[in-house]
């Protein structure tokens, strides 16, 4: 069965530095793979997907990831954190011919001033 | 303006006290398909739907009904509601024909409190 791990469920980073939330998961196809980011008290967005093309993959606001096929990663990095980036973010995976999506726990991030 | 909404936003309930959770999408999506946030666990997926009239269990479908009787809605029932059904409710819909690389559009969540 697919899975899908984000390690730290919380991640403080200060204004203007590097944000990195972390992904692995298990499949032994590559899968595509989804990034989503929910804001209190909202639904989910979507910040970004990886579907076969370019392994790195650019999304809103700034966000992009890199698909590793021999780490099994999709981390998400943004160069610079904004106020408005915190948020929780959710990694999720899907076997091709697949609907479901299997997500991760979630990391929260925080940025401090 | 394109997107999902959920009915009602909140609910508080009783246990055993039948309830439905309304879903909607605009999109004229085939794909529709209920999830539940818990903490710590992120999204599970209860039930999906491929098209009208076609409707089969994910990965957490206890306790939960569905039906699709009309392409836009997709309805999820809550027969006989107990406290571990306490959870935040997302919908979802997506296209059907791109093999999996779709994009899947959520609802604003329904937080279900089950007394």
């Amino acid at each position: 069965a697919q899975s899908v791990t984000q390690l730290g469920s919380h991640v403080s980073v200060s204004e203007g530095a590097l944000v990195l939330l972390r992904c692995n998961y298990s499949s032994s196809v590559p899968p595509y793979l989804f990034w989503y980011v929910q804001y209190p008290n909202q639904g989910l967005q979507l910040l970004l997907k990886y579907t076969s093309a370019a392994t790195l993959v650019k999304g809103i606001n700034g966000f992009e990831a890199e698909f590793k096929k021999s780490e099994t990663s999709f981390h998400l990095t943004k160069p610079s954190a904004h106020m408005s980036d915190a948020a929780e973010y959710f990694c999720a995976v899907r076997d091709t011919g697949r609907r479901a999506l299997t997500f991760g726990s979630g990391t929260r991030l925080q940025v401090q001033p | 303006e394109a997107q999902v909404t959920q009915n009602p936003r909140y609910l508080i309930t009783v246990t055993g006290k039948k309830l439905t959770v309304t879903c909607s999408q605009n999109m004229n999506h085939e794909y529709m398909s209920w999830y539940r946030q818990d903490p710590g666990l992120g999204l599970r997926q209860i039930y999906y739907s491929m098209n009208v009239e076609v409707t089969d269990k994910g990965d957490v479908p206890e306790g939960y009904k569905v039906s699709r009787k009309e392409k836009r809605n997709f309805p999820l029932i809550l027969e006989s509601p107990s406290p571990n059904q306490t959870s935040l409710y997302f919908c979802a819909s997506s296209l059907a024909g791109g093999g999996g690389r779709e994009t899947q559009y959520f609802g604003p969540g329904t937080r279900l409190l089950v007394l």
